[in-house]
């Protein structure tokens, strides 16, 4: 069946400009986590979503960065006014229940250059 | 709290010799415990996880894990090394009411010399 989708793979942005980062889960997976992978920083937990209970944003390093997840499917993660140190690849994996026993499914990625 | 350590960010082996990539872990509760591996410009894949079920977990392209609850280590392995095993390999770590959340090492990136 389908992997986890993630569009763009590419976005190229000028600083202070917002930017959305939209990811597909696997149909019928009810968990779904933003993580993101930079040079400095490897690879961080953002923010977690599970079914209709409120997210996890314990991971998300400011309050330019926010995600929404649309009828418990595609979510979207948006960077406000964009900075330079937020260049990275943005990752978006997905799982069944989201219990610390299962496998997460990661998408491709979108990588965020914000010259 | 739960974290990870890789230790040695870049590993080299001659094609045929021994893989060996370590890991760490420190978590206040009972881990969960997995390898995922990133070959260049693709997500990530999962190698294997470690669930309580079994302290050596094996997984795909020959790789396998022991769990060594007293060492806090779950160190990865392969008999032989492929050309196609150079990638960027990270250990991480989840557990119960963390909401499934993985913390990751740094990763260590395995290059493979013919």
């Amino acid at each position: 069946g389908a992997g986890v989708s993630q569009s763009p793979s590419n976005k190229v942005t000028e600083k202070g400009k917002d930017v959305e980062l939209r990811c597909d889960p696997i149909s019928g997976h009810t968990a779904l986590y933003w993580y993101r992978q930079s040079l400095g920083q490897g690879l961080e937990f953002l923010i977690y979503f599970q079914g209709n209970s409120a997210p996890d944003k314990s991971g998300l390093p400011s309050d330019r960065f926010s995600a929404e997840r649309t009828g418990g499917s595609v979510s979207t993660l948006t960077i406000q006014r964009t900075q330079q140190e937020d260049s990275a690849v943005y990752l978006c994996a997905s799982s069944l229940e989201g219990q610390g026993i299962e496998t997460q499914y990661f998408g491709p990625g979108t990588r965020l250059l914000v010259l | 709290a739960q974290s990870v350590t890789q230790l040695g960010s870049h590993v080299s082996v001659s094609e045929g010799a021994l893989v060996l990539l370590r890991c760490n872990y420190s978590s206040s509760v009972p881990p969960y415990l997995f390898w995922y591996v990133q070959y260049p410009n693709q997500g990530l894949q999962l190698l294997l996880k470690y669930t309580s079920a079994a302290t050596l977990v094996k997984g795909i392209n020959g790789f396998e894990a022991e769990f060594k609850k007293s060492e806090t280590s779950f160190h990865l392995t392969k008999p032989s090394a492929h050309m196609s095993d150079a990638a960027e390999y990270f250990c991480a770590v989840s557990g119960d009411n963390q909401g499934g959340k993985l913390i990751f090492g740094q990763g260590t990136e395995l290059s493979v010399k013919p």
